[in-house]
């Protein structure tokens, strides 16, 4: 079955360091997606991305957050200066059609420890 | 605006025992209603899903009825299995557009043999 794939598995930065963690979406699905989740919290949306640009964002994905489609299969999230509240898992997931009707297929996720 | 309410956690159960996560929601428009599950060290699954009121989601045993008048999700199995351990999201999505999902804050389920 196709998998939503998310590097690294776990990272562990420094306070106001840059971060970029990796998806690869599947590959024929049009619409890309990043959640997190602080530990013990609700999942919570941050962006979303369609047609190469962002579809729709959250209050918590201010100027700090950007997303890129670098080359066509990567779906990268990118936290410029990390803090200390930025520690969360974090899900990639895409999906061929647009709607929550159909449902996300999720990454693993990446586990960020911020330090 | 919208949100998703779960029973807390954990939840402890011997196998073969009934199954029982509440779910309620609150939303402005007529949602879609989905249960996520994630296995230890995987990402988050589909479970199952319901798109109107009184449809009713299924997948491996597991139930969950759309219920529009106690704005309700619950999800059932009448007998689970060690390998069901698992934590368990309730969502919501308006289902209009490239809408995010609003997620529960998940519950875990440990079964034991």
């Amino acid at each position: 079955e196709p998998e939503v794939t998310q590097t690294p598995s776990h990272q562990v930065t420094q306070m106001g360091q840059e971060v970029i963690l990796r998806c690869v979406p599947i590959s024929n699905h049009l619409y890309f997606y990043w959640y997190r989740q602080i530990l013990g919290q609700k999942v919570e949306f941050l962006v979303s991305f369609y047609n190469n640009e962002i579809s729709e964002k959250s209050e918590i994905f201010d100027d700090q957050f950007s997303v890129e489609r670098p080359d066509g299969s990567n779906f990268t999230l990118k936290i410029r200066s990390t803090k200390l509240e930025d520690s969360a898992m974090y899900f990639c997931a895409s999906s061929e059609r647009s709607g929550g009707n159909y449902g996300y297929t999720f990454g693993s996720g990446t586990r960020l420890t911020v330090v | 605006g919208n949100s998703v309410t779960q029973m807390e956690g954990p939840v402890t159960l011997s196998e073969e025992a009934f199954l029982t996560i509440n779910c309620t929601y609150t939303a402005t428009g007529y949602p879609s209603l989905f249960w996520y599950v994630q296995y230890p060290g995987e990402g988050l699954q589909l479970l199952l899903k319901a798109t109107k009121a009184d449809d009713k989601g299924s997948n491996k045993g597991f139930e969950a009825t759309y219920r529009k008048e106690t704005t309700s999700f619950h999800l059932e199995k009448g007998s689970v299995q060690v390998s069901d351990s698992a934590v368990y999201f309730c969502a919501l999505s308006e289902g209009v557009g490239n809408t995010p999902l609003v997620f529960g804050k998940g519950t875990r389920l440990s079964v034991i043999a």
